[in-house]
């Protein structure tokens, strides 16, 4: 079946780490992003990235890192510069990008939970 | 910069009942999409339904149904006859000309037996 893996379900990091959060589709999606889930603050983006080799910064970028290598996979770097990267990430693809491909929405991984201790 | 919100941090509603949840909009774009995502306490994002700017029309599934207000930049969802498997947070989204997503900042909706 066609869909979004994230791994791992759970993640720890230290102070001072950098951790990578995995994001792979199978669905031949051209577009694909990252979130961040934090209590009363909805899902704010991280990165997006619209095509292969080319990725762009969201509205909290910063602290985090990303890359887009092959179509399939869109794996995300927290940083030891995150300084507080205690949260949900979700990450989302779509068929593309522009208002064309509006339609079909997102489709979402299960999320990955990442708490520093 | 579009802008969704959702005034209702939580919801309650009885079983079989009917609620409304809330969600403005803010945009210059005259074409665009509008969405509701539910996020049960699985924290698996399901999409409930999806509203073209364009279609004067409200979207309509099942027991799910929304009331969009264009010029008033106003898309609540309203569900019928709740069911328990409906608690969860519910988030309105906007995708914008490059086809991102904006979303609120969610309502928790718990149903009562």
């Amino acid at each position: 079946d066609g869909g979004i893996t994230q791994s791992p379900k759970y993640l720890f990091r230290k102070e001072g780490q950098n951790v990578t959060l995995s994001c792979e589709q199978n669905l031949n999606h051209d577009a694909m992003y990252w979130y961040r889930q934090d209590p009363g603050q909805g899902l704010r983006l991280i990165y997006y990235s619209q095509i292969v080799n080319d990725f762009q910064k969201g509205d909290i970028a910063e602290g985090y890192s990303v890359s887009r290598e092959k179509k399939e996979s869109f794996p995300l770097t927290v940083t030891s510069a995150q300084k507080n990267p205690t949260a949900f990430y979700l990450c989302a693809s779509s068929i593309g990008s522009g208002i064309t491909y509006s339609n079909y929405g997102y489709t979402f991984g299960s999320g990955t939970r990442l708490t520093v201790v | 910069a579009q802008t969704v919100t959702q005034s209702q941090p939580e919801m309650s509603v009885q079983e079989a009942e009917t609620v409304t949840l809330s969600c403005t909009y803010d945009t210059s774009e005259n074409n665009y999409y509008l969405f509701w995502y539910k996020q049960p306490p699985s924290r698996q994002m399901i999409l409930v339904i999806r509203q073209e700017a364009y279609k004067q029309q409200n979207a309509t599934e099942n027991r799910f149904s929304v009331n969009f207000q264009k010029a008033a930049k106003s898309f609540s969802l309203k569900i019928s006859d709740s069911q328990l498997g409906d608690t969860a947070m519910y988030f309105c989204a906007f995708a914008d000309g490059t086809g991102k997503l904006i979303f609120g900042q969610g309502t928790t909706l718990q149903v009562k037996p």
